[in-house]
């Protein structure tokens, strides 16, 4: 079955350290990678996504992730943390199969950066 | 950038009654739009795709006639949850696909059956 899964319920990290927030994919073909962002009482935000070429996206708010095919992994990544930055980040991924655009989701993963 | 917008944010209604969600994407038009619902603390799960001018398709699992889905126009999908009992009670998500890939989501609405 088609599954995307991140690993960590819950990361606890210090402001101003470097955090990573995991995601693995099991999807056939070349799967469509997303990174999208929960605030509290806000609607789900788009950081960034992997379709192709450059195995290292830039996004929104100074994160980037990295393509692995070979681990087929899709890390979230920021070189120094913010308290703003905490939230709930969902990975997902999308069939590569036309204009459909069904999103394939992880359960999220609640970011707590500490002061 | 792209904004989906939905009403109600927030309602309140009795067990046995209806109540209609209505998401709109305000300055684009989507030909298909999700509907999700999103238990506390928990992931998004796609009840539904909507579908300007056809049926909507339902995922597995999910009641289409007590989620009844219209695509009315290229800007208006609504979710109507007919008899609602307080298991239905969640967050109700939609979103629409944007021009490269990505998807932009509606601020939610929160379901209080009591």
């Amino acid at each position: 079955a088609q599954s995307v899964a991140q690993p960590e319920d819950q990361v606890n990290v210090a402001e101003g350290n470097p955090l990573t927030v995991k995601c693995t994919y099991s999807v056939s073909g070349n799967p469509y990678l997303f990174w999208y962002v929960q605030y509290p009482n806000r609607g789900l935000q788009f950081l960034l996504k992997y379709i192709t070429g450059d195995n290292l996206v830039k996004g929104s708010y100074g994160f980037e992730a990295e393509f692995n095919k070979s681990q087929t992994s899709f890390h979230l990544k920021k070189p120094s943390a913010l308290v703003s930055d905490s939230a709930l980040y969902f990975c997902a991924a999308t069939l590569n199969a036309g204009n459909n655009r069904k999103l394939i989701w992880g359960l999220g993963t609640s970011l707590a950066v500490n002061p | 950038g792209a904004v989906v917008s939905q009403h109600p944010s927030r309602v309140i209604c009795k067990s046995g009654t209806s109540v209609k969600i209505e998401c709109r994407s305000l300055d684009f038009q989507a030909t298909t739009m999700f509907w999700y619902r999103q238990f506390p603390k928990q992931s998004l799960m796609l009840m539904a795709t909507s579908n300007e001018g056809s049926k909507a398709t339902y995922e597995q699992g999910v009641e289409k006639d007590k989620f009844l889905i219209n695509h009315a126009s290229l800007t208006l999908s609504t979710l109507t949850v007919t008899s609602a009992h307080p298991e239905d009670s969640s967050f109700y998500i939609c979103s629409a696909p944007g021009l490269v890939h990505e998807q932009y989501f509606g601020p939610g609405t929160r379901l209080t059956v009591t």
